[in-house]
This record gives C-alpha cells, structure tokens and sequence, in this order.
C-alpha cells in the first residue's frame, strides 16, 4: 500500500546531557557528510560536514564521527539545550556530485 | 544575516494546473537548488543550478518540472500540470561554492494539490 510517511527513530535526552544521534549511509563511494537541522516549519540547517579522509570533526558543541568501515555517522551534542529539539538528518555527496541525499532523520527531544 | 527567502509559503492548486514556487537565493550565492519533502519523509533533491544552466537533476524532476533564473535575483521553480503525489514541501537552497555541502534552505513552500 501506500506509504504516509516514515515512522522517525526519536531521542529524548534530559537538558544538559549528551545527546548522540546514528545515521547508517547508504554509498561505500560517498565521500562527503553532513549533518543538518530541521526545526518545525522550517528548513534544513546545516550544522557540520565532515569529509572521507577524517574520522572526526568538532565544532561548537558537536562532534561528528565517521566510521567508514560500517559506513556510519554520529552526531554528538554536548550539553543539549532546549532550543536543540528538532528533527536531525544526514546527508551525503560522492565525487563532484551537486545533490545531497538526505537519510530518514530522527527526531531529538530535549526534556526540561 | 542573510538569507533564503520562498513565496508563497502555501500554495493550495486543482490537479493539472501549473505552479510556480518563487525563491529569491542569498546574493552572493552562485549555486542554486530545488529540494522537497514529502509530509513525514526524507529531503529529496530535485536539481541544482549554476550560471544559467542545469547542472544536475534527480530522475524526480522530470519534464514536468522547469527552472528558470529570470533575473539576478529571482530562481524559480515551474510545475506543469500537477499531480496529486506533487504535494509536498518544495526548499530552496543556495550555497557560495559547488564543493560546500553547506547550503542555506528557505523556510519552504508548501504546496498542496487537490
């Protein structure tokens, strides 16, 4: 049947906590990541990008991994505020391709 | 600080009209693309442009669909003849360079076909 959308993998953290997000890339090839943000209503924010040849980029409160060997990512938040709820998505590039594709994200929740 | 700005930000339309979806980018952005979402699923590319041409396209935007940069500020994004499964939420995005995975979204236009 039809599909009505996608059932989205959530994460409920506790204010000032860690939060760590997975995202299992679909291309061996892709050689590219990027971490985004969605808020409610609105677009994609960029938040990190990390290319192949690094296993680990940090910046301001986020550290992404890259694990290309199982050909996964992570997002890790430190201290997660409020303001941090959102849906996460990851996305990658291979070559001099143009066009991101985007995993299924998942939805963080900050607990006061 | 600058930024992506899309109009109309809902767009209800009969099957088999056409639309147009309006996108002014950032102004010192040389690349230029059309993104959308489905309620509830991923952010699917549509394609990308760069000094007045196609440069790439997904095997969504078929012939369907058109760009068009009718000026040096406006990018826009024409639907011929929509279809019940065009609904979705179309995003615009620009970005400085071509290698930057950073690209800057618009709130998005919402468009509904009934």
């Amino acid at each position: 049947g039809e599909s009505v959308g996608l059932h989205l993998p959530t994460l409920s953290v506790q204010e000032g906590d860690n939060s760590i997000i997975n995202c299992a890339y679909s291309n061996s090839a892709s050689d590219y990541f990027i971490w985004y943000k969605q808020e409610s209503g609105k677009g994609p924010q960029f938040i990190i990008d990390i290319r192949s040849n690094m296993d680990k980029r940090q910046g301001q409160r986020v550290t992404v991994l890259l694990n290309k060997t199982v050909k996964h990512l992570s997002l890790q938040i430190a201290a997660t505020q409020p303001g941090d709820s959102a849906v996460y998505f990851c996305a990658e590039r291979f070559g001099s391709a143009r066009q991101l594709t985007f995993g299924s994200g998942t939805q963080l929740t900050v607990l006061p | 600080e600058p930024e992506v700005t899309q109009t109309p930000s809902h767009q209800v339309t009969q099957m088999g009209q056409e639309v147009i979806l309006r996108c002014v980018p950032i102004s010192n952005h040389l690349y230029f693309y059309w993104y959308r979402q489905i309620l509830g699923q991923k952010v699917e590319f549509l394609v990308s442009f760069y000094n007045n041409e196609i440069s790439e396209k997904s095997e969504i935007f078929d012939d369907q669909f058109s760009v068009e940069r009718p000026d040096g500020s406006n990018f826009t994004l024409k639907i011929r003849s929509t279809k019940l499964e065009d609904s979705a939420m179309y995003f615009c995005a620009s970005s400085r360079t071509g290698r930057t995975g950073e690209l800057f979204f618009g709130e998005g236009s919402r468009l509904t076909v009934l």
